[in-house]
């Protein structure tokens, strides 16, 4: 199966600063890259698709990038309601697997 | 809307059975394949797996195969997950989501989500 890394495993900025976080596949994935947010208590919701891609609602503040096996999340403007955990995701393989997360907290 | 509504929480012994919901609405629910995610306390997401309403074809992680088993129910847009004996170790929350097509079709994510099913397993 596809091992799915991310990092940092937690981070702490400030309201207004830029926040990148990656992730690594143990092969290639293509495309095939999904993240996820998930606030503290509620349910994990959708954040980007296919590397880059942003579902209805998203704020363009979230923007993704990468191919292959290496992958960024990228918070252009870190605001109070970003405090979460985002998961990164891979769909190449029929079977899907998360990465363990990254838990962003705010300054 | 597009909606998943899972059943409530449940707390059970070691060694004994259940088997949770997760009711669709607002789409097609007898094609769409639906997944099932595990988070324990603290911890992050885990695919357990994914079924097809249309079929009953399902696929399972190594992690979880032979542990749990997933069936629908296409009359009443229902998807189920079941163990037949529970343990400790099985105590989380257990999602539910809709497996999407996005970006016409070449990609899928998980979307929308159900609210989750607490499973407190304890003796």
């Amino acid at each position: 199966d596809i091992q799915m890394t991310q990092s940092p495993s937690s981070l702490s900025a400030s309201v207004g600063d830029r926040v990148t976080i990656t992730c690594r596949a143990s092969q290639s994935i293509s495309t095939y890259l999904n993240w996820y947010q998930q606030k503290p208590g509620k349910v994990p919701e959708l954040l980007i698709y296919g590397v880059s891609g942003l579902p209805s609602g998203v704020p363009s503040r979230f923007s993704g990038s990468g191919t292959g096996t290496e992958f960024t999340l990228t918070i252009s403007s870190l605001q109070p309601e970003d405090s979460a955990t985002y998961y990164c995701q891979q769909g190449y393989t029929t079977e899907w697997t998360f990465g363990q997360g990254t838990k962003v907290e705010i300054k | 809307e597009v909606q998943l509504v899972q059943s409530g929480v449940e707390v059970k012994k070691p060694g004994e059975s259940l088997k949770i919901s997760c009711k669709g609405s607002g789409f097609a629910f007898s094609t769409q394949w639906i997944g099932w995610v595990r988070q324990m306390p603290g911890r992050g997401l885990e695919w357990i797996g994914i079924i097809y309403s249309g079929d009953s074809g399902t696929r399972y992680s190594p992690s979880f195969e032979g542990q749990v088993t997933f069936s629908v129910d296409r009359s009443i847009n229902t998807a189920y997950l079941q163990w037949s004996s529970l343990k400790a170790s099985d105590s989380g929350i257990y999602y539910c989501a809709r497996q999407t097509p996005y970006g016409s079709g070449n990609y899928r994510a998980f979307a929308p989500w159900g609210q989750g099913t607490l499973v407190v397993v304890s003796s």
